[in-house]
């Protein structure tokens, strides 16, 4: 496609819900990437996968995260028992790459507000 | 370790002023830089990135920034602001010897008055 492609737009589930947020990066990029940008912040590094190996998972908050990327292609967020903490918008990021200076072009995020 | 410290989370000029936005970044090892823009429920755009190439930084819509290792700096300016600059802007640094993510500041909102 022509950018990166987030669904939904919009999230809201109950506390205690799981939710699945999906990710189709630019074709061809090896690298994919999830930040979690609460409201006032930057964005803050999830997880990030070169293909279909997941390398860095460092950033995920806790075990009811997670995130995979089968095909080294579209890639999926998945949070287990949603908590009102876990309100905030999902960025997904690819890049053709993984060199440092390689641009990473961003998708209009997945806004998700646990009730 | 890296780390983005952006001074100031509100900015206002008027429309014709000189913008300018600071971000100090702190870095163990040479730096890649990049600042970003993101207008209201949109991702963020890429507006220049600094690759040790050169020092000063043209990026889109007429911004630019200056690396300043002795100040460890990388500021963003524009000579003379335009109603559609507000936005918020963010400063990101990622290691040269990273897999390629992104430690990002909290933020400058640029608010554009008439």
């Amino acid at each position: 496609g022509a950018g990166v492609s987030q669904s939904p737009r919009y999230k809201v589930a109950k506390r205690g819900q799981d939710v699945a947020l999906r990710c189709d990066p630019i074709s061809g990029h090896v690298s994919l990437f999830w930040y979690q940008q609460a409201l006032g912040q930057g964005p803050e590094f999830l997880t990030y996968f070169q293909n279909e190996a997941q390398l860095d998972k460092s950033g995920l908050p806790s075990d009811r995260f997670f995130a995979e990327r089968p095909e080294g292609s579209v890639s999926t967020l998945k949070i287990q028992r949603t908590q009102q903490e876990d309100s905030a918008v999902y960025l997904c990021a690819s890049s053709l790459a993984r060199l440092g200076d390689t641009e990473a072009f961003f998708g209009q995020g997945t806004r998700l507000t646990v009730v | 370790a890296q780390s983005v410290t952006q001074l100031g989370s509100h900015v206002s000029v008027s429309e014709g002023a000189l913008v300018l936005l600071r971000c100090n970044y702190s870095s163990s090892v040479p730096p890649y830089l990049f600042w970003y823009v993101q207008y209201p429920n949109q991702g963020l755009q890429l507006l220049l990135k600094y690759t040790s190439a050169a020092t000063l930084v043209k990026g889109i819509n007429g911004f630019e920034a200056e690396f300043k290792k002795s100040e460890t700096s990388f500021h963003l300016t524009k000579p003379s602001a335009h109603m559609s600059d507000a936005a918020e802007y963010f400063c990101a640094v990622r290691s040269g010897l990273g897999q390629g993510r992104l430690y990002f500041g909290r933020g400058t909102q640029l608010t554009v008055w008439p």
